[in-house]
This record gives C-alpha cells, sequence and structure tokens, in this order.
C-alpha cells in the first residue's frame, strides 16, 4: 500500500515570500512518481509538478519546484515570490504500481497582503 | 477540446434514491477515475478503469457501481444513496503508461448532497 503524509493542515506566508509545503510519501514500488495539485476556493484541481522517482534533478515549473528527498521520502513543494492566488489547498499524491493515485489530507495556504 | 466534463454539477438526492452521475472525456485516455472528496479532506479512489469494459475497486466502493463501454465515458451509479454519500465527486482521466507522466486530468467535480 502507498501513503501520503502531509503534516501541515494550514500555511501562512507574506506576499512575494517562498513558502515550503511538506509531503512525505510511503510506497515498496520503486517506481513511482509523485504530483501536488492545487484547489481553489472553485473546488477545481488544478495540476502543479510531476517528480518521478527516478529522475535525477528536481522538477521545475515555473514559480514551483519540488524538493525531492529519495533517501527521506520527502517531496516538499516550494512556492517561490508567493502571489495572493496562491491562495488554495495543495494535495500532494502518489502515482506507483496499480496506477492509481493517492493523496494526502492536503495543506491550506494563506497568502496575506 | 473539453477535457473532462461531468454532469450535473450540483444534485440533492432523498436517501434511497439513486442516481448516475456523468463523466465523459475527449482526450482518448485509456484510463479513467472516480474519487470522492468529503470536507476538508483528501480525495479517495472509489472506481478506476484501464480501459473499455475493465474496471476495478478502489478504496471506497461501496454503494456505488461502474461501467465503461466506450473510452470517452466513464459513468458512476449510486444505488440506495444515503447520507454518508454526501461529498464531491471528481472524475479524471490520464494517459497511462511507459513514459509518460501518468498526469490524472480532473473534471470540475459534481456536488452531491443526500439528505
Amino acid at each position: 500500500a502507498q501513503k501520503i503524509t502531509q503534516t501541515q493542515p494550514g500555511m501562512f506566508v507574506q506576499e512575494k515570500e517562498a513558502v515550503t509545503l511538506d509531503c512525505t510519501y510511503d510506497t515498496s514500488d520503486p517506481s513511482y512518481g509523485l504530483f501536488w495539485y492545487k484547489q481553489p476556493s472553485s473546488g477545481e484541481m488544478i495540476f502543479l509538478i510531476y517528480q518521478g522517482s527516478y529522475d535525477q534533478q528536481n522538477a521545475t515549473e515555473g514559480r514551483y519546484s519540488l524538493n525531492f528527498q529519495k533517501a527521506r521520502k520527502s517531496a516538499n513543494l516550494v512556492i517561490s515570490a508567493s502571489q495572493l492566488g496562491d491562495s488554495a489547498m495543495y494535495f500532494c499524491a502518489i502515482f506507483s504500481g496499480y496506477s492509481t493515485l493517492t493523496f494526502g489530507k492536503g495543506t491550506m495556504l494563506l497568502v496575506s497582503p | 477540446n473539453a477535457g473532462v466534463t461531468q454532469t450535473p454539477k450540483f444534485r440533492i438526492l432523498k436517501i434511497g434514491q439513486s442516481m448516475t452521475l456523468q463523466c465523459a472525456q475527449d482526450m482518448n485516455h485509456n484510463y479513467m477515475y472516480w474519487y470522492r472528496q468529503d470536507p476538508g479532506m483528501g480525495l479517495k479512489l472509489i472506481y478506476y478503469s484501464v480501459g473499455a469494459g475493465i474496471t476495478d475497486k478502489g478504496e471506497v466502493p461501496n454503494g456505488y457501481n461502474v461501467s465503461r463501454s466506450t473510452t470517452e465515458d466513464f459513468p458512476l451509479r449510486l444505488e440506495l444513496a444515503a447520507p454518508s454519500q454526501t461529498s464531491v465527486y471528481f472524475c479524471a482521466s490520464s494517459w497511462t503508461g511507459t513514459g509518460y507522466s501518468n498526469e490524472q486530468f480532473f473534471g470540475p467535480g459534481t456536488r452531491l448532497t443526500v439528505l
């Protein structure tokens, strides 16, 4: 079985500052993928970034980067230069083996002016 | 290219009623999924399908049924609705296979209330 743990129920950050959202995972599959999704108050799920277990470099997508530490089984999302529009729920998820995603409980990020 | 579409967006059911949540995708994805999201929680997998005619249970399948007769459509059937099925339901699809990121594309969700 695979598992995602997000230990931060909520995070606060000021506009233009960087913030790190934590994610640890557990899987017995040697090949897996890690995803981060954003869910704004409107409810839709927005894909942010992906990291494959065999990728040599940490994934980056614009202001999003993934701090992937395989030995520690962590895949933290770093958002640089936070914007008010970044206020949302953020979900970490793992994909492995049986072609299904397992989600964490999420972290609510609030960006203040 | 509409992506993943879901209907209806909102629905209120009485206990014991049945309904079908519709999901369609136009990206020719092989995999399709149904999730439910309870308030303040992450998504939990109900059922998924790896192709037309093939479905399998996820983490929380009880009280639901699915079918996949075409690549495009993956309806979710609720029989004998119960208050515990009050949730937001998301359909998703992906092109899953070696060499792909397996990113799942989500529909906008269906908010279901059972009273």
